[in-house]
């Protein structure tokens, strides 16, 4: 059974520019979650997405976004990028209320 | 919201011997907590989780207790292995039918040495 799949696994970008992330789930799973992973701040949420719809959202300014898919795979955008946004992006996909399952992440880094 | 404390943010133990890894939360409605492990390269995978209903539960090696009066929750694996060696993350949740986040601690860097 194939995992949580990110792409790119790495990038880099200059500030003032955007990207786009993107996560396809676990088949079957219809719940995506994304989380931001730095070395001062740890995992912090970002938003989870469930049925194309923005269920939670965690404390991130209005340049991070994103979306879902009827397929339920995901994607998010971070806007005018900033230094400190640099971090490893992760995707988490769940069954209903189980654990989540997370893909190996997207290295960003932003010079 | 949520704040979750982990301790100690390193381990060193000697191969054979128990590791135990503490963490404390703030919410009272908190009542999911699971444990991650993240090896180099890779994303954090799930090794065990307990919910608010439950003070104790085991898997082979791993264990995680649940104290809902003090707050706390703490992993133990016992006779670990080099392969142990990685970073553990505690984190806690409130789960409904509306989903959940995950707020995590900052975690804890486990060496087993042979």
């Amino acid at each position: 059974k194939a995992g949580v799949t990110q792409t790119p696994r790495y990038l880099i970008k200059t500030r003032g520019q955007q990207v786009t992330l993107s996560c396809s789930p676990i088949s079957g799973h219809r719940s995506v979650s994304w989380y931001q992973q730095t070395p001062g701040q740890g995992l912090q949420f970002l938003f989870e997405y469930f049925s194309e719809t923005q269920r939670n959202k965690g404390n991130f300014p209005g340049r991070f976004s994103g979306r879902q898919f009827s397929n339920s795979r995901s994607e998010m955008n971070v806007s005018t990028l900033e230094l400190g946004d640099s971090a490893l992006y992760l995707c988490a996909s769940q069954p209903s209320n189980y654990g989540y399952t997370f893909g190996s992440g997207t290295r960003l880094t932003v010079v | 919201g949520e704040n979750v404390e982990q301790h100690p943010s390193t381990l060193s133990v000697q191969e054979g011997d128990s590791a135990v890894i503490k963490c404390t939360y703030s919410d009272s409605a908190s009542n999911y907590f699971p444990w991650y492990k993240q090896e180099l390269g890779k994303g954090p995978q799930l090794i065990i989780d307990i919910r608010s209903n439950v003070g104790e539960k085991k898997d082979q090696r791993i264990a995680v207790t649940l104290n809902k009066t003090a707050k706390h929750f703490s992993l133990h694996i016992t006779e670990t292995q080099p392969e142990d060696s990685a970073v553990y993350f505690c984190a806690a949740s409130t789960q409904s039918n509306s989903g959940y986040a995950l707020n995590f601690g900052k975690g804890t860097s486990l060496l087993v040495t042979p």
